[in-house]
C-alpha cells in the first residue's frame, strides 16, 4: 500500500487564500519531500525536509513534519492562480527511492 | 543545464506491439527511475538504477516490461507486447544519488504519454 497518504484528496479555494495539505505516512523516514505536478507535465521539487527537522520555509512554502505522529503538512500561503496544481508528497526510507503518496489536486480561483 | 530528457512524448501503438521509452538523465547524476503514472494507480515506481546498475526492479508489472541502462546517459524501458492496460504517462526522473543511502530530490522529465489501442 501507498506509504503516503495525502488530505484532503481535492481543495479549492480563491486566490489570496492559505491552502493546507496534509500526508501521514507509515514507517520511519530519512526525509519527506514535496513536489508539484502541473497538469501533463513531470513532477517538480518543492522542498525536502529531514527527519530532525521539525519545520521548514521556502519563499511562500511553509513544511512541518511530526515524526512522532508520522505527518507532515505543506503550507501554501497567499495563494495564486498559478499554485493549482496536484501536489504530492514523497518518503525516502534509506534508500535511493522516494515513495509517493496519492497527491492533493489544488485548485486556486481568482 | 537540460533538464531529462524523454521521447516520444507521445506513444499510440496498437495492442501487441513492441513500445521503447528513451531516456536521458541529467549530466553526473548517478540514479534513474522510471515511474509509471495512470488515475487509477496514481504513480508507481517500476525500477531504479544506480550507476547503471538496476537495484530495485519489484514494481516492474510483468515479463512484458523489461528496461536497460547500458551507459550512464542513457535508459530505455521496453514493453513486449504492449496491451491497452499498458496505457499510462511513462515518467524518467535522476537524483545525484547522496552517499549514506541518503534519499536526493529527484528530477522529472516531462513523460511520455503512452496510448495502447
Amino acid at each position: 500500500s501507498q506509504q503516503g497518504e495525502e488530505d484532503p484528496q481535492a481543495l479549492s479555494i480563491q486566490e489570496g487564500e492559505n491552502a493546507t495539505m496534509n500526508c501521514s505516512y507509515k514507517t520511519s523516514i530519512n526525509n519527506l519531500q514535496w513536489y508539484r505536478q502541473n497538469s501533463g507535465r513531470g513532477l517538480v521539487h518543492l522542498i525536502l525536509i529531514r527527519s530532525n527537522e521539525r519545520e521548514k520555509h521556502s519563499g511562500r512554502l511553509r513544511v512541518t513534519l511530526d515524526t512522532s505522529k508520522k505527518s507532515s503538512s505543506l503550507l501554501i500561503t497567499a495563494s495564486r492562480a498559478a499554485d493549482t496544481a496536484s501536489y504530492f508528497c514523497a518518503t525516502g526510507i534509506n534508500t535511493d527511492k522516494l515513495i509517493f503518496g496519492t497527491g492533493t489536486r489544488l485548485q486556486v480561483f481568482p | 543545464d537540460a533538464g531529462v530528457i524523454q521521447s516520444p512524448r507521445h506513444e499510440v501503438t496498437e495492442m501487441g506491439q513492441e513500445v521503447t521509452l528513451r531516456c536521458k538523465p541529467i549530466s553526473g547524476h548517478n540514479s534513474l527511475f522510471w515511474y509509471r503514472q495512470t488515475m487509477m494507480r496514481g504513480l508507481e515506481l517500476l525500477i531504479y538504477f544506480n550507476n547503471n546498475v538496476p537495484i530495485d526492479d519489484s514494481g516492474m508489472p510483468e515479463d512484458r516490461f523489461s528496461a536497460k541502462m547500458p551507459n550512464a546517459s542513457f535508459s530505455t524501458l521496453k514493453i513486449q507486447p504492449s496491451e491497452p492496460r499498458d496505457s499510462a504517462v511513462y515518467f524518467c526522473a535522476s537524483s545525484r544519488g547522496l552517499p549514506s543511502r541518503r534519499t536526493d530530490t529527484q528530477y522529472f522529465g516531462p513523460g511520455t504519454r503512452l496510448t495502447v489501442l
